[in-house]
């Protein structure tokens, strides 16, 4: 069974610009969630999917991040315009179920020059 | 707010040998999860381990192990007979029902070098 992926593995984009990540969660799990580490830091929430709706999306940092699940399967989590301090890795998770273990992806690097 | 504490930044320990990584966390709640997870080099998290507050018993998988002390709001993890394999990241994570959904507070990580 393929495990959670994630796409790009990696990203570098200047200031200004907007970059798209997805998440293909594992099949079958409708719970998705987003999470970000900025680096040295705590991974932190972002927020979660239950099919295609938002359950919780309180650590959203601001209105520059938008994240959709149309259709309740893969996710997009698209920053515009990126910031600096947007660098870091995006962790997507899934679960079956809510309060199982959450399976990772591998991330994305973002780079915000 | 729920905060977890992972005050090793950095460990390194011999291959075969014993090393625990330590872990603390705040909260008020009675009822949660604890985990850890191991983020290999260039490789996604996986799940080493995982407590549940209301179990006395401590958790074992096959060489890791956990110290979890309730009252001392700890839980530490214990590789025994390290592997070269075992060098990763190590977050410790908290869980429970937070604003509706379950989700993760981890701490800032742990990074282990297994030397040969």
């Amino acid at each position: 069974e393929a495990g959670v992926t994630q796409f790009p593995s990696h990203s570098v984009i200047e200031k200004g610009q907007t970059v798209t990540l997805r998440c293909d969660p594992i099949s079958g799990h409708d719970n998705l969630y987003w999470y970000r580490r900025v680096m040295g830091k705590e991974i932190k929430f972002l927020l979660h999917f239950v099919k295609e709706s938002k359950q919780d999306e309180s650590g959203m940092p601001n209105n520059r991040f938008l994240a959709e699940r149309t259709g309740g399967t893969y996710s997009t989590l698209k920053v515009q315009p990126a910031e600096l301090e947007d660098s870091g890795v995006y962790f997507c998770a899934s679960s079956q179920v809510i309060g199982d273990e959450q399976f990772f992806g591998p991330g994305t690097r973002l780079t915000v020059l | 707010a729920q905060t977890v504490t992972q005050s090793q930044p950095e460990m390194s320990v011999q291959e075969a040998e014993t090393v625990t990584l330590s872990c603390t966390y705040d909260t008020s709640e009675s009822n949660y999860y604890l985990f850890w997870y191991k983020q290999p080099p260039s490789r996604q998290m996986i799940l080493v381990i995982r407590q549940e507050a209301y179990k006395q018993q401590n958790a074992t998988e096959n060489r890791f192990s956990v110290n979890f002390q309730k009252a001392a709001k700890s839980f530490s993890l214990k590789i025994s007979d390290s592997q070269l394999g075992d060098t990763a990241m190590y977050f410790c994570a908290f869980m429970k029902l937070l604003s509706g959904t379950y989700k993760y507070i981890f701490g800032t990580g742990t990074r282990l070098k297994v030397l040969a």
